[in-house]
């Protein structure tokens, strides 16, 4: 597609609860990332795919938070037990060489 | 480790006023990249400008400039006559070249708001 497509682009859902995220890179696209974005905050780095490689999860604050890239392509990430404090807007971007970056709009997760 | 300090976490001016923002990066690349992205209420990230750290000349781009100095590992950016449109948060960030240092790390941003 023309850019990086992320659903859905807002979540509700209780505490306790799983949730997915999604991301569309744009194709061809070898380099995808995941951040955060909390109210007023700067943004956090997630995880980082590139290619075949193993991804780069250093980013990831709990082991409630996973993702996966499938194909290359399509990235889901998903938070388990969802707490409160994981209400935040979450930010894909995806890159041709790592240094060039396209950031979808993102999907607004709040935990009640 | 890669870190962007944005020390200035809110900006106001009038209208028409030059404002500088600052931006200062520590890396152990030699090898990285420079960015500055534009995130108006609307919550979208706007890219800007990227500079690598080879490129130390000046840029601009009509009422934007910006100044990249590695002797003092700053990269700062000015909007000259500022205009309401102006008004959001800017981030300033770096990629490495190597290991966990090529994943994008942003500054906290700074809220710029123009008043008219």
């Amino acid at each position: 597609g023309a850019g990086v497509s992320q659903s859905p682009s807002n979540k509700v859902t209780e505490k306790g609860k799983d949730v997915e995220l999604r991301c569309d890179p744009i194709s061809g696209h070898t380099a995808l990332y995941w951040y955060r974005q909390s109210l007023g905050q700067g943004l956090e780095f997630l995880i980082y795919f590139q290619g075949n490689s193993a991804p780069d999860k250093s980013g990831l604050p709990s082991d409630r938070f996973s993702a996966e890239r499938t194909g290359g392509s399509v990235s889901t990430l998903t938070i388990q037990r969802t707490q409160q404090e994981d209400s935040a807007v979450y930010l894909c971007a995806s890159s041709p060489d790592s240094n060039r970056y396209t950031f979808g709009s993102g999907t607004r997760l709040t935990v009640v | 480790a890669q870190k962007v300090t944005q020390a200035q976490t809110e900006i106001s001016v009038v209208e028409k006023e030059d404002v500088t923002l600052d931006c200062v990066y520590e890396t152990r690349d030699t090898t990285y990249y420079l960015f500055w992205y534009k995130q108006p209420p609307s919550g979208e990230l706007v890219f800007l400008i990227r500079r690598n750290s080879f490129d130390e000349q000046n840029e601009i781009s009509g009422r934007y400039s910006w100044n990249f100095q590695k002797s003092t590992s700053s990269f700062n950016f000015t909007i000259t006559a500022s205009q309401v449109v102006d008004s959001a948060v800017y981030f300033c960030a770096l990629s490495g070249s190597s290991g966990s240092a090529r994943q994008l790390t942003f500054g906290s941003g700074t809220q710029l708001t123009v008043l008219p």
